[in-house]
Formats: structure tokens, sequence, C-alpha cells
């Protein structure tokens, strides 16, 4: 069974500040690999799709890298702001059966002014 | 362009009451799935469709009914709802192509007292 491990838990940064959050899977087996934000008491927003043969992919001040062999994937975010505050979700979607998603916990970030 | 729209936002039931929580998606999107989010505990998947008029058990099936009789709607429904069934229910929406993002809508806060 596919399990999504994010760390850390809670993160708190002041503003400007580059940071990383992790992000590992059990296996390997994977089609592609998605980064999600969901501010409090909203959805899911996508943020990146990495697929399986991807080693990176970039939107703005987000950079997500994926090490499928290794079971990891980072999301870099440069230069942080207080709007960069939400909780980051991790989902890997299976390369068999039908296509469910698999979520990590989350990370949740808070960017101080 | 709605996308993934949930209706209702927020319910609160009785134990014993029955309910129905509807998801829609405008994006003409093969496969849907119905997720519930607690707290220490992620998003897990309750059920999923891959078409119209087809259904399948996720990882926590129990207690939930869910059908599929227009490719654009999912229903879940509870029959006969208990505390532990107090959660916020995400419904989320993925074409065939598995090289795509996952839409979730923002989300049905569900209390059962």
């Amino acid at each position: 069974k596919q399990e999504v491990t994010q760390i850390p838990a809670a993160l708190s940064v002041p503003e400007g500040e580059n940071l990383v959050l992790n992000c590992s899977f059990t296996d390997s087996a994977i089609y592609n690999l998605q980064w999600f934000r969901q501010d409090p008491g909203k959805g899911l927003t996508s943020l990146l799709l990495i697929q399986s043969s991807q080693r990176e992919q970039t939107s703005g001040r987000l950079n997500a890298s994926l090490d499928k062999s290794s079971g990891r994937s980072t999301l870099y975010i440069a230069a942080s702001q207080p709007g960069d505050s939400a909780t980051y979700l991790c989902a890997v979607k299976p390369d068999s059966g039908y296509s469910t998603l698999t979520f990590g916990k989350g990370t949740m970030l808070l960017v101080s002014p | 362009n709605a996308g993934v729209t949930q209706t209702p936002k927020f319910r609160v039931l009785k134990t014993g009451q029955s309910m129905t929580l509807l998801c829609a998606q405008d994006m003409n999107h093969e496969y849907m799935y119905w997720y519930r989010q607690d707290p220490g505990m992620g998003l897990r998947l309750i059920h999923y469709s891959v078409g119209e008029g087809t259904t399948a058990k996720g990882e926590v099936p129990d207690g939930y009914n869910v059908s599929r009789l227009k490719k654009q709607n999912f229903l879940l429904g509870l029959e006969s709802a208990a505390p532990s069934q107090t959660s916020v229910y995400f419904c989320a929406s993925n074409t065939r192509d598995t090289t795509t993002e996952a839409f979730f809508g923002q989300g049905t806060r569900l209390t059962v007292v």
C-alpha cells in the first residue's frame, strides 16, 4: 500500500526566506506527483504536477522536484510572503489500476511579516 | 467555468439522519472521487467512479453509498449518519489522461451530533 509522508508537519518562517517542503512515498511506481495548496476552510488548489518522467516543474516562485527512484519530492518556495501561508499537500498517482490519488497529511506553513 | 461544485457547503445532522452530498463538474471529466479530510488523518478516499454508471470503493467506504447516474454528477449518500462521519468532504474530478491534474471542490463541512 502506498504511503505518503510530509515533513515537516508545520513550519514557521519570517517573510523573505527561501524554504523547502519535503514529500516521500513508499512505492516508486507512480504516474505523477501533484502539489496542492489548501487555505483554511477552503478546497485544494493544484500548484504543480510532475510526471514520473520529469525531474522538476516550475511556476513563478515555486519549484517542485521529483526523484522517483528514491521516492522523494521537494517543493521549493523562493522569497516567501505572508500570502504563502497555507497547508501544502502532496499526492501521488499510481501507475497501475485506476487513477486514485494518495495524499500526505500536509505541511502547515506560516510566513510572518 | 465553475469547475467542481459541491452542495451543500455546510450541514448539521442528527445521529441516524440521512443526507446526500452532490458534486457537479462541468469539465467533462471521466473520473470523479469523494474524499474525507480529518485532522491528523489527511485526505482519505471514500468512493470513486471511472465513468457514468460505475462506482468503486476506496479506502474508507463503510457507511457511505455513491451513485454516478450522469457523467457530470457524483452523489455521496449517508443512510444513517454517525458522529464518526463528522468531517470535511471533498469531491474531485480528473480526465482519463493520467498526465493531467485533479480538480477539487470547495468542500462540505458536515457535523453529526
